[in-house]
C-alpha cells in the first residue's frame, strides 16, 4: 500500500528544466515531504525536503501545492549525472516507491 | 566528514547458510535504519533504531532475520538461515533523529549486495 504515487518514468534533454511530481494525498499536517535519488549500484542520496513552503537548494528545488497532498521536485538545468531513480516519501518518510527513473537525453 | 560504511560490499552464501553485515553511521547520528532493496523496487525498512533501542521492527523478518546496535553506534544485520527471496541490496542509513524533520533527512552507506544460491 504505498502512500506516494510517482511515474514510472520520465525522460529530458540535457540542460533543460525537469519536473518531477509526486502525489500524496494521505499526508497528515506534520508530515514533511523528501525527496531522495539512486544512481546505478548507489544507495539514495538526500536531495531535498519541505513542509508547506517551497524550498530551494543547491541540487533542486522543491514546490509543494497549497493542500500538500502534491509536490514537485525541480531540477533547473538537467546533466547527464542527473540520470537515476527519483524517490519522494510521505508520510512517515520512511516508506519508498518505486519511484521515477529519469533518463537524461544529450 | 565520513559517510556511511558498511561491509561487506558483496556477498554470495548458499540458501540455508547465514550472513552477516555491519554497519557505521556518521558520528553524532542518533537514528540507524536498514533497508531491504530488491532489484526493480524501491529501499523497504526492516528496523530501525534510535540510540541503541529499537524504534520499528515491524517488517522484520524476526524468525530469520535480526539485527543490534551495541553502545548506540554501529550495527550488524543478521540472517539465519538464508532464502533464495533474500537475494537483495542491504542499505544502513543514519539520521540525527532529532525531532519529525530530521528523521527523514537520512544518509545512505554503499549497501551490501547478497546473492544467495
Amino acid at each position: 500500500d504505498a502512500k506516494t504515487t510517482q511515474p514510472n518514468s520520465m525522460e529530458s534533454n540535457e540542460e533543460e528544466p525537469v519536473h518531477l511530481p509526486c502525489n500524496h494525498s494521505t499526508i497528515s499536517g506534520t508530515d514533511y515531504i523528501h525527496w531522495y535519488r539512486q544512481l546505478p549500484s548507489q544507495g539514495p542520496e538526500y536531495v531535498i525536503h519541505g513542509l508547506t513552503s517551497n524550498v530551494n537548494n543547491r541540487m533542486a528545488s522543491l514546490a509543494i501545492a497549497e493542500d500538500r497532498k502534491s509536490s514537485t521536485l525541480i531540477l533547473h538545468r538537467a546533466t547527464l549525472r542527473d540520470a537515476a531513480v527519483y524517490y519522494c516519501t510521505a508520510p512517515g518518510n520512511l516508506i519508498f516507491g518505486k519511484g521515477t527513473k529519469l533518463s537524461v537525453k544529450p | 566528514e565520513a559517510g556511511v560504511a558498511q561491509s561487506p560490499r558483496y556477498k554470495i552464501i548458499e540458501k540455508r547458510q547465514s550472513v552477516a553485515f555491519w554497519c557505521n553511521p556518521i558520528s553524532g547520528h542518533a537514528t540507524l535504519y536498514w533497508y531491504q532493496q530488491i532489484l526493480g523496487q524501491g529501499p523497504k525498512l526492516l528496523i530501525q533504531f534510535q540510540n541503541n533501542g529499537v524504534v520499528d521492527d515491524s517488517q522484520l523478518p524476526k524468525d530469520r532475520f535480526s539485527a543490534e546496535r551495541l553502545k548506540g553506534v554501529d550495527s550488524t544485520l543478521k540472517i539465519q538461515p538464508a532464502k533464495l527471496e533474500d537475494s537483495a541490496v542491504y542499505l544502513c542509513a543514519s539520521s540525527l533523529g532529532r525531532g519529525l524533520e530530521s528523521f527523514g533527512e537520512q544518509y545512505f552507506g554503499p549497501g551490501t549486495r547478497l546473492t544467495v544460491t
